[in-house]
């Protein structure tokens, strides 16, 4: 696509239930971010996806935390038993990670609008 | 540890004013990234500039500069004649090479109001 495609836009939940988020990220971007924004915060970041595996997942909160990412495309971010700390925007980026490149940090990160999560 | 720090939380100014944002950044590395992400009402960050830690030229875009002084860390975005549209969120990060650093750490970010 020609952006980044988060959903849902809003999702309101009741604490202890699980929610899915979903990123479709810019077609040939073969990496994918997961960024979280609570209230007033900056952004934190969640995890990495460099195709389908994930090198750097440092930055889940708990293990109710996972993320997925299939076919180097799409992936799905998961939250079991969401908690009222969930709440937040969640935002995700890809980019094109050029082969050879050694320091994939330098990668301009395109950003989806985000998911609204609260959970009440 | 990386760290970035926007210690202005929230600006307003008039509308033609010029206004400077600042940030400052922690690394124990010599090769890193600096970048200025806006993020307006819509929620959507948009890119600004990217810096590397080699370059310290600073950067005339339009309306909008960048001063990247490694002396002090800083890595300051200023926005000359300011107009509304400019009113938004903005984010200046830090992205460094090694093991599994592939991700960029962000300040706080500073909310910046042009008022008319």
């Amino acid at each position: 696509g020609a952006g980044v495609s988060q959903s849902p836009s809003n999702k309101v939940t009741e604490k202890g239930k699980d929610v899915e988020l979903r990123c479709d990220p810019i077609s040939g971007h073969t990496a994918l971010y997961w960024y979280r924004q609570s209230l007033g915060q900056g952004l934190e970041f969640l995890i990495y996806f460099q195709g389908n595996s994930a090198p750097d997942k440092s930055g889940l909160p708990s293990d109710r935390f996972s993320a997925e990412r299939t076919g180097g495309s799409v992936s799905t971010l998961t939250i079991q038993r969401t908690q009222q700390e969930d709440s937040a925007v969640y935002l995700c980026a890809s980019s094109l990670a050029l082969l050879g490149q050694s320091f994939a940090g330098a990668n301009v990160l395109t950003f989806g609008a985000g998911s609204r999560l609260t959970v009440l | 540890a990386q760290k970035v720090t926007q210690a202005q939380t929230e600006i307003s100014v008039v509308e033609k004013e010029d206004v400077t944002l600042d940030c400052v950044y922690e690394t124990r590395d010599t090769t890193y990234y600096l970048f200025w992400y806006k993020q307006p009402p819509s929620g959507e960050l948009v890119f600004l500039i990217r810096r590397n830690s080699f370059d310290e030229q600073n950067e005339i875009s339009g309306r909008y500069s960048w001063n990247f002084q490694k002396s002090t860390s800083s890595f300051n975005f200023t926005i000359t004649a300011s107009q509304v549209v400019d009113s938004a969120v903005y984010f200046c990060a830090l992205s460094e090479p090694g093991k599994g650093a592939q991700k960029l750490v962000f300040g706080q970010g500073t909310r910046l109001t042009i008022n008319p």
